[in-house]
């Protein structure tokens, strides 16, 4: 298995730019989400999703969309990249099942917004 | 929401030296895990427990749920156990929500 996968690995944007960052796992997870982590703070959670068509948002969701048509895919969309969101982004997935929560991340992907 | 404290937020240890790393949470969780954070950025999870008792090699894991903290014990570490660990927490009803700490670092030293 590889597990969860993410690309680009490195990005650079200028203000106004748009995006798509590839999130893709083989696990037959349910639960998928995205997270930002930025310098000397923890993981914010930005969207999440509990299967195919369903998606919720999390505690950081402005200027961000996602979808999820697939188990396997859960895209996160930058519609116009600001410099604010220079961070590094975490993909994670994880079964919803009772004592099955371990929590699986991605390798992230750094994002620079210039 | 619910708030997640870590402490202590930096830790410097000889090689060898054993540590106690707490997860304080305010509310009735569902799920618990510590994560570590290499040097090079992989979250890699070390255990779920939101509750109980768990070890896994030189590490261990408890989380007293009705007293809401969690405690993560690493003995003898190593400089391979440097880096940033995460305590993350879900509310019990808080719809799939993981809410992570701000982490303790750290250091292991020769």
């Amino acid at each position: 298995n590889a597990g969860v996968t993410q690309t680009p690995k490195f990005q650079v944007l200028k203000t106004g730019q748009s995006m798509t960052l590839q999130c893709a796992q083989d696990m037959n997870h349910e639960y998928m989400s995205w997270y930002r982590q930025d310098p000397g703070m923890g993981l914010r959670l930005i969207h999440y999703s509990v299967g195919a068509g369903i998606t919720d948002q999390g505690e950081v969701p402005n200027g961000y969309n996602v979808s999820r048509s697939t188990t396997e895919d859960f895209p996160l969309r930058l519609l116009s990249a600001a410099p604010s969101q220079t961070s590094v982004y975490f993909c994670a997935s994880r079964r919803l099942s009772t004592g099955q929560g371990y929590q699986f991340f991605g390798p992230g992907t750094r994002l620079t917004v210039l | 929401g619910i708030q997640v404290e870590q402490s202590p937020p930096d830790l410097i240890l000889q090689e060898g030296a054993n540590s106690t790393l707490r997860c304080n949470f305010s509310d009735s969780v569902n799920n618990l895990q510590w994560f570590h954070q290499n040097p090079w950025g992989q979250l890699i999870n070390l255990f779920y427990i939101p509750s109980g008792t768990k070890q896994n090699g030189r590490l261990s894991a408890t989380t007293v749920a009705t007293e809401r903290y969690s405690l993560l014990y690493i003995s003898s570490s190593q400089t391979t156990d440097s880096g940033v660990y995460f305590c993350a927490v879900e509310l019990t009803g808080g719809g799939n929500k993981l809410t992570f700490g701000t982490g303790t670092q750290l250091k292991v030293e020769l």
